[in-house]
């Protein structure tokens, strides 16, 4: 079945450093979504990506769609404290699009 | 909108013990899902419904059954705990949000013990 796979699994980095997470996916994704978990929360959608070689930002957060439609990578320019949380990115299951499947995350710490 | 509730926040349970997982979302949300999160894991989907009625299983469907008798509700039941089962369990609903965009909303997650 298909999977979606992420690196890296952690990353630790100082306050004000950049950060990137990748996420490879085993077939071509109609659309990718990112979510982000706090400590001891819940997913919280982010984005949506759906055009091939689409590019989003948000604030200090950018995304990207590879052109194959089979990667994405979200990068956070001068991380903050509050960034600190895991984050997924997600595809969908089938080609029905009823259920998505998450990559296992990316965990991010962030010292000051 | 209370959005995606789940009770209860936390349950420790005895081997063999059966207990059910409420979830309910006042969205009008046509699917919805349950996903298990082991510590320091990803989310694997354990069952989802595309509407009232419609179940199917994920990734992870062993040892649990789902029911959809309404569009709000979708429990998820466990028969025979097992110290396996440990782990915090996730429902979620999915609707559009804006043009051509649907997200999938989280509830808060319920915490079960296993012992």
């Amino acid at each position: 079945g298909q999977q979606v796979m992420q690196i890296p699994q952690y990353q630790h980095v100082q306050e004000g450093e950049d950060f990137t997470t990748y996420c490879n996916s085993s077939t071509t994704l109609s659309n990718i979504q990112w979510y982000k978990q706090r400590p001891g929360g819940h997913p919280v959608f982010l984005i949506q990506l759906v055009k091939s070689g689409e590019v989003k930002k948000q604030k200090r957060l950018t995304f990207q769609f590879g052109e194959a439609k089979k990667n994405s990578s979200l990068h956070i320019t001068a991380t903050q404290t509050t960034d600190v949380g895991t984050y997924f990115c997600a595809g969908l299951q089938n080609q029905a699009g009823t259920a998505l499947i998450f990559g296992k995350g990316t965990t991010l710490s962030v010292s000051s | 909108n209370a959005g995606v509730t789940q009770t209860p926040k936390f349950r420790i349970l005895k081997i063999g013990q059966s207990m059910t997982l409420q979830c309910t979302q006042d969205m009008n949300h046509n699917y919805m899902y349950w996903y298990r999160q082991d510590p320091g894991m990803g989310l694997k989907l354990i069952y989802y419904s595309v509407g009232a009625g419609i179940t199917d299983k994920g990734e992870v469907p062993n040892g649990y059954n789902v029911s959809r008798s309404t569009t709000e509700d979708f429990p998820l039941r466990l028969e025979l705990a097992a110290p396996s089962q440990t782990s915090v369990y996730f429902c979620a609903s999915r609707g559009r949000q804006g043009r051509n965009q649907e997200t999938q909303y989280f509830g808060p997650g319920t915490r079960l013990l296993v012992l």
